[in-house]
């Protein structure tokens, strides 16, 4: 059962728009969520967080968005440069140690 | 320091060798993860350290075996691995459990083969 789903394998955007990337889950128990942008052969590298208790997020480039009752939430980067051409995994935690990930969105951003 | 770090990079390995991979920080966290990440998949929890014990297995096969020396290294212990263990073994740290001390930071990983 996955409990955190990234529904859009990839996503292609013009450098300088917006890219939104989607995130949906079904463990109402999570109470933190993560983003995370990997390269190829890389480790992931930490983006942006967002407790329960908050709807948004903001860092930069980066805003990350929670809608609790949808249990969905959202990453937005705007404006979108070629070197966020990565790998973005959304990851939920439920108060342990433990992070639950989803499949992963391919962002390509096209100068 | 804000590193995660891991040794070696890359390990190409016969399934009767014994091995081991090595991973370190210095940020003063007290928790420690094994990850394994196969191509086009998400990184999939085996092992997890808190204060240095094992907290965390998820049922991983005892082929693999972590250690925990001290609160900043941590080592995981190879021996007769198949093939399709074949991965990336990613490391990370944390501060703690719970909320932002589950900010999990990563290490580059080591790419595993196994002939």
């Amino acid at each position: 059962d996955q409990q955190v789903k990234q529904n859009s394998p990839s996503l292609s955007v013009q450098e300088g728009r917006i890219s939104i990337l989607n995130c949906d889950y079904t463990n109402s128990m999570f109470d933190y969520f993560l983003w995370y942008k990997k390269y190829p052969a890389e480790g992931p590298t930490f983006l942006i967080s967002i407790s329960s208790i908050k709807d948004k997020n903001e860092d930069g480039r980066f805003t990350v968005f929670l809608n609790k009752s949808a249990k969905h939430l959202s990453l937005h980067i705007v404006p979108s440069q070629p070197g966020d051409s990565a790998v973005y995994f959304c990851a939920a935690s439920a108060g342990g140690n433990k992070l639950v990930f989803g499949a992963g969105t391919i962002l390509r951003v096209k100068s | 320091d804000t590193e995660v770090t891991q040794t070696p990079k890359h390990l190409v390995m016969g399934m009767t060798n014994k091995k081991s991979l090595k991973c370190e920080q210095h940020m003063g966290h007290r928790a420690m993860y094994w990850y394994k990440q196969k191509a086009k998949k998400p990184p999939e929890l085996m092992f997890v350290y808190s204060y240095e014990k094992l907290s965390i297995n998820e049922s991983v096969p005892s082929r693999f075996s972590p250690e925990c020396p001290n609160s900043s290294l941590l080592n995981l212990h190879l021996h007769a691995l198949q093939p399709e263990d074949s991965a990336l073994y990613l490391c990370a740290s944390s501060q703690g459990t719970g909320g932002s001390y589950n900010e999990q930071f990563f290490g580059p990983g080591t790419r595993l083969t196994v002939l």
